[in-house]
């Protein structure tokens, strides 16, 4: 168990909708990552926050959004979902902004139909 | 940013045999992590390496950072059925890259 909670851990919904994916980070930790694996892919980073602010971005599609809170909790929503959006997200944290160990939560399996 | 390769992206070994895969930048890489991901599991981070010819070893696992800071190996000696999972590099400057991992599988 790293300490990253995700939920939910299954989202199954239709072309167009839209969801959010909710990340609470470890305790003490300040950075949380989002990061996309489509099957048998490797890991696409998305975003980065540290202590509520963006730090970094990847290849974030213009429909998907992130924020994190003055908690540190971090969500990330996903809208006009598409068939290829399906994939595992992982949210990931640690204590600081930049060369530190991430710690990865269990993932939300998210299927669009 | 910077950008890592993975090599190979496959490794099929029987039991006992040693397992190598390989991560190349063409740029200085100002430190790499490595990260192994159990079948159906998240990531888990295994190791950072930040000097120039760093070698450091976790029981049959090896690790290297090339002279150059340009690329990196894990080294499995005697691979067991436990060690089956991708094997990821990454490197975190700005932006945080992965390579693209090397899937080991490991036949009894």
């Amino acid at each position: 168990d790293s300490g990253v909670t995700q939920t939910p851990k299954h989202l199954i919904t239709a072309t167009g909708q839209r969801v959010t994916l909710r990340c609470s980070p470890r305790s003490g930790d300040l950075s949380v990552y989002w990061y996309q694996q489509s099957l048998d892919q490797g890991l696409q980073f998305l975003i980065q926050y540290y202590n509520g602010e963006e730090r970094a971005k990847g290849n974030i599609l213009e429909r998907f959004s992130a924020q994190q809170f003055p908690d540190l909790h971090s969500e990330l929503n996903l809208s006009s979902l598409e068939l290829g959006d399906s994939a595992l997200y992982f949210c990931a944290s640690s204590r600081g902004p930049e060369t530190d160990t991430q710690y990865f939560g269990p993932g939300t399996r998210l299927t669009v139909l | 940013g910077q950008q890592v390769m993975q090599i190979p992206q496959y490794q099929h070994v029987q039991e006992g045999e040693d397992f190598t895969t390989y991560c190349n930048s063409s740029t200085t890489l100002s430190n790499i992590q490595w990260y192994k991901q159990r079948p159906g599991g998240h990531p888990v981070f295994l190791i950072q390496l930040v000097k120039s010819g760093e070698v450091k070893k976790q029981k049959r696992l090896t690790f290297q950072f090339g002279e150059a800071k340009k690329n990196s190996s894990l080294h499995i000696t005697a691979t067991q059925t436990t060690d089956v999972g991708t094997y990821f590099c990454a490197v975190r400057a700005g932006k945080s890259t992965f390579g693209d991992g090397t899937t080991l599988t490991v036949k009894p």
